[in-house]
């Protein structure tokens, strides 16, 4: 039934090792998006692309690049992994239509050592 | 810039009491307000979403409400669960692109 599937759940690294977190949809959204999530604070928004149409935030560590090779999956990478990476980060997907909310997966939670 | 607000960032409450979570937002010109569930180590939940043209939504126990002109919304639950006990976050839509402002979340522990 996972609409929004986020492989792996927990993901270790070490500093400065290029790590890779993806995510796969299987209902057929147009958007998709990354977002970091730091205990106790709201996610914050990396990336989103609509269809292939990558969208940067402003804010966003060149640290940190995101792929959509297909419609149905998403990764995220960060090529040098710094002690301030370690979070939850969270892909979700939507429709083209702003009144229509927006699915998530359960997360990777990121430990860097 | 719009700035999304939720307080108490924890509340505790007994088993079967209705309650109030509360999201205030500075900029009334919103697209749309979405309140979502986040359980412990899990991800988002989307539970209502109301339309600027909307005064409220409900579902089951669950009802939010929205007054955009003070720039406030509620999300009331009935007859508390301890199932319920979760992290709840509000989020405002500015307009029809696909970007959140979201709050930082009220914790909620139901006691048994």
């Amino acid at each position: 039934d996972a609409m929004v599937i986020q492989n792996p759940r927990y993901q270790v690294t070490q500093f400065g090792k290029p790590v890779t977190l993806s995510c796969s949809q299987t209902l057929n959204h147009n958007v998709m998006y990354w977002y970091q999530q730091k205990s106790s604070q709201a996610p914050k928004l990396l990336f989103h692309y609509y269809d292939k149409d990558f969208n940067n935030e402003a804010d966003t560590p060149d640290n940190f690049q995101s792929r959509r090779p297909n419609t149905s999956f998403c990764f995220l990478d960060i090529r040098s992994p710094g002690l301030g990476d370690a979070a939850m980060y969270l892909c979700a997907t939507s429709t083209l239509n702003s009144n229509q909310p927006q699915h998530f997966g359960d997360g990777t939670r990121l430990s860097i050592l | 810039k719009q700035e999304v607000t939720q307080i108490p960032a924890a509340l505790s409450v007994p088993e079967g009491e209705n309650l109030v979570l509360n999201c205030s937002f500075t900029d009334s010109a919103i697209y749309n307000l979405q309140w979502f569930r986040q359980d412990p180590g899990k991800g988002l939940t989307s539970l209502l979403l109301i339309q600027s043209s909307q005064r409220e939504q409900t579902s089951g126990r669950l009802n939010a409400s929205l007054d955009k002109s003070s720039g406030r919304s509620t999300l009331y639950i009935a007859a508390s669960q301890p199932g319920d006990s979760a992290t709840y976050l509000c989020a405002v839509s500015l307009d029809s692109n696909y970007q959140l402002i979201w709050g930082a979340g009220t914790k909620l522990i139901i006691k048994p």
